[in-house]
């Protein structure tokens, strides 16, 4: 079946830094990909659409510049939190499907912590 | 009003127990609907798609109400592996992205 691989896994690090994350279609290739946040004992929360070769949509509150995508390949999507603060600190997750109307598939999620 | 809400339980049952869980959206005009499990800590993992002819899969039987904007899953026999978070998840119309209840945690105990 459709994989969706995410990485890194894990990731802690000081406050300030720029932290990437990426997210590959492992056999299937995805022109849409979506990020969600999940804060402990929350729903996920969608962050943003990410396109292939165009701008991702964001979500209502989701600041643009904080949270940079960039979806360069039909295979590959990456999120970059920029200047991380600790209230970023957060579970991250990327989904993808093979169509529109095809269930989604999810990587392995990033927990991200930021000290 | 949340788009999709859940009990979030927790569901406390014993092995072999029967347990059902329920969800209800706000978009009426939702197209696409699912049950998601999420393991602590872990990706949330497609359980099966709900129709609106019901649908059933092993000891798994979900049922969709457009009219009632209504959603259920259906455990018989609970396994003590089916401990989870259970996700109610919709589509809405020209839309991919899902959106996520905030669940509903079953724990089975021996």
């Amino acid at each position: 079946g459709a994989v969706v691989s995410q990485h890194p896994s894990r990731v802690i690090c000081k406050s300030g830094t720029s932290v990437k994350i990426e997210c590959r279609s492992l056999d299937f290739q995805a022109t849409t990909m979506f990020w969600y946040r999940q804060f402990p004992k929350k729903s996920l929360m969608l962050m943003a659409t990410s396109n292939e070769g165009s701008k991702a949509t964001y979500e209502q509150g989701v600041e643009k510049d904080k949270f940079l995508i960039n979806h360069a390949s039909l295979t590959l999507s990456t999120l970059t939190v920029t200047s991380a603060h600790p209230e970023d600190s957060s579970f991250y997750i990327c989904s993808a499907s093979v169509g529109a109307n095809q269930p989604q598939h999810f990587g392995d999620g990033t927990r991200l912590s930021i000290l | 009003r949340k788009e999709v809400e859940q009990d979030p339980g927790p569901f406390n049952v014993p092995e072999g127990a029967t347990v059902a869980f329920n969800c209800t959206y706000s978009n009426s005009a939702s197209q696409s609907f699912f049950w998601y499990r999420q393991d602590c800590r872990k990706e949330p993992k497609l359980l099966m798609s709900v129709y609106s002819s019901g649908n059933e899969d092993g000891r798994f039987t979900a049922q969709l109400n457009r009219a009632s904007q209504y959603i259920s899953l259906l455990i018989r026999d609970s396994k003590l592996s089916d401990s989870a978070t259970y996700l109610c998840v919709v589509r809405g119309t020209g839309r991919r992205a899902l959106t996520f209840g905030s669940g509903t945690r079953l724990q089975v105990q021996p």
